[in-house]
């Protein structure tokens, strides 16, 4: 089954305490990409990686860093978590051909930073 | 880069109307334009799609309109039921393989 794996569900964490949310896809997706959603914004991109050792910024990068180590793993990582990084987080992957580019999303992070 | 724009924020309408959403776009590169459904508490998921070579796609009570020259396009959705109810994502690719995603529409459909 096609599946985009990101955990964990829900975080609860305090300023300045580095933390990790992981996304996992098993549909060999060349693209993946972290988005934040916040009430009235939409889905404001953060990074994404066309392919394995690639990423670039999105349109709010700040405070975010990502890795892509191996095509299925697309870790974003907060090394100081600030309370405007409260927010909704989503990791989406797709592929690159045509026909391709329909985005499937993780379920979810929701980020409580205090 | 590319600039999607989505009205209205909020949508409400009586069971059994219809229900219109437009985007306009920036780029003219760009070809795909996607539109994804939110329920409350999920992840977003693809509805309906449309490639810059076709004017109107329908999929049963949905459709999507796209206008090239005046660079918009549109959600119609026909004969709401309560379980429309959810936030919609318009987007467009600017040529490439990455969206740009428009603010949303949050949809209430009243019994």
């Amino acid at each position: 089954e096609a599946q985009v794996t990101q955990n964990p569900r829900y975080l609860i964490t305090v300023t300045g305490k580095k933390l990790t949310v992981t996304c996992s896809q098993n549909m060999n997706h060349e693209y993946m990409s972290w988005y934040r959603q916040d009430p009235g914004l939409g889905l404001r991109q953060i990074y994404y990686s066309m392919n394995v050792e690639v990423t670039d910024k999105g349109d709010v990068p700040e405070g975010y860093k990502v890795s892509r180590k191996e095509k299925r793993n697309f870790p974003l990582i907060l090394e100081s978590p600030s309370p405007n990084q409260t927010s909704l987080y989503f990791c989406a992957t797709g592929g690159q051909g045509l026909a391709e580019e329909k985005l499937f999303f993780g379920s979810g992070t929701q980020l409580s930073v205090l | 880069g590319e600039n999607v724009e989505q009205h209205p924020s909020t949508l409400s309408v009586q069971e059994g109307d219809s229900a219109v959403i437009k985007c306009t776009y920036s780029d003219s590169a760009s070809n795909y334009f996607p539109w994804y459904k939110q329920e409350l508490g999920k992840r977003p998921q693809l509805i309906i799609d449309i490639r810059s070579n076709v004017g109107e796609k329908k999929d049963q009570r949905i459709a999507v309109t796209l206008n090239k020259t005046a660079k918009h396009f549109s959600l119609h959705i026909t004969e709401t039921q309560p379980e429309d109810s959810a936030v919609y994502f318009c987007a467009a690719n600017g040529g490439s393989y990455i969206p740009t995603f428009g603010r949303g529409t949050s949809l209430i459909v009243h019994p």
